[in-house]
């Protein structure tokens, strides 16, 4: 079965400092893996994705994530937090083969950034 | 602004009561999801709609009910309401385009009393 492990309900890193939100998932054939961030009473907004290609993804906001498949990891990170980056993160991954196009969300890591 | 629509943002239910949350999307996609959000559960799928005319359950169906009502709207209902039921609500849609990236509604807070 699918599954997506945030093993960290909270990161907490100061104003400057690099930033690491781990991942870690299951998937029985190659996966698309995908973060989210959602702010305080917000939908979900789109990070980045890996489909394909360069194990290193970059996406929005500065944030960016490796690829790791012998370790099965998708760790999101940035060199440097801002406070503003402070949200809720979700990883997800789709199996290819799946139908639907359903995605596996893990359950969230709570990033808090201290000035 | 294209995106996926949802109403309403809140509600507040009592115990028995049935309604129906209404999400539309206007990017053309295929699939359409509901799931919802419970602090330290992450996000659960309900039900989806891999195309128009189809619907499937996700990992928690029991209590909904879902409609596809064409290809731009898909409809979840609470038939009886129940306090579990207390949750944020997020639809979304997804197509190849995209590769299957989601984009979501922003939520329906729904309290049940």
């Amino acid at each position: 079965a699918q599954s997506v492990a945030q093993p960290e309900d909270q990161v907490n890193v100061a104003e400057g400092n690099p930033l690491t939100v781990k991942c870690t998932y299951s998937v029985s054939g190659n996966p698309y893996l995908f973060w989210y961030v959602q702010y305080p009473n917000r939908g979900l907004q789109f990070l980045l994705k890996y489909i394909t290609g360069d194990n290193l993804v970059k996406g929005s906001y500065g944030f960016e994530a490796e690829f790791n498949k012998s370790q099965t990891s998708f760790h999101l990170k940035k060199p440097s937090a801002l406070v503003s980056d402070s949200a809720l993160y979700f990883c997800a991954v789709r199996d290819r083969g799946n139908q639907g196009g359903k995605l596996i969300f893990g359950q969230g890591t709570e990033l808090s950034v201290k000035p | 602004n294209a995106g996926v629509t949802q109403t309403p943002k809140f509600q507040v239910l009592k115990t028995g009561q049935s309604m129906t949350l209404q999400c539309a999307q206007d990017m053309n996609h295929n699939s359409m999801y509901w799931y919802r959000q419970d602090p330290g559960m992450g996000l659960r799928l309900i039900y989806y709609s891999a195309s128009e005319g189809t619907t499937d359950k996700g990992e928690v169906p029991n209590g909904y009910n879902v409609s596809r009502l064409n290809k731009r709207e898909f409809s979840l209902r609470l038939e009886s309401a129940a306090p579990s039921q207390t949750s944020v609500y997020f639809c979304a849609s997804s197509g190849p385009r995209t590769n299957y990236g989601y984009t979501f509604g922003s939520g329906t807070r729904l309290t049940v009393v």
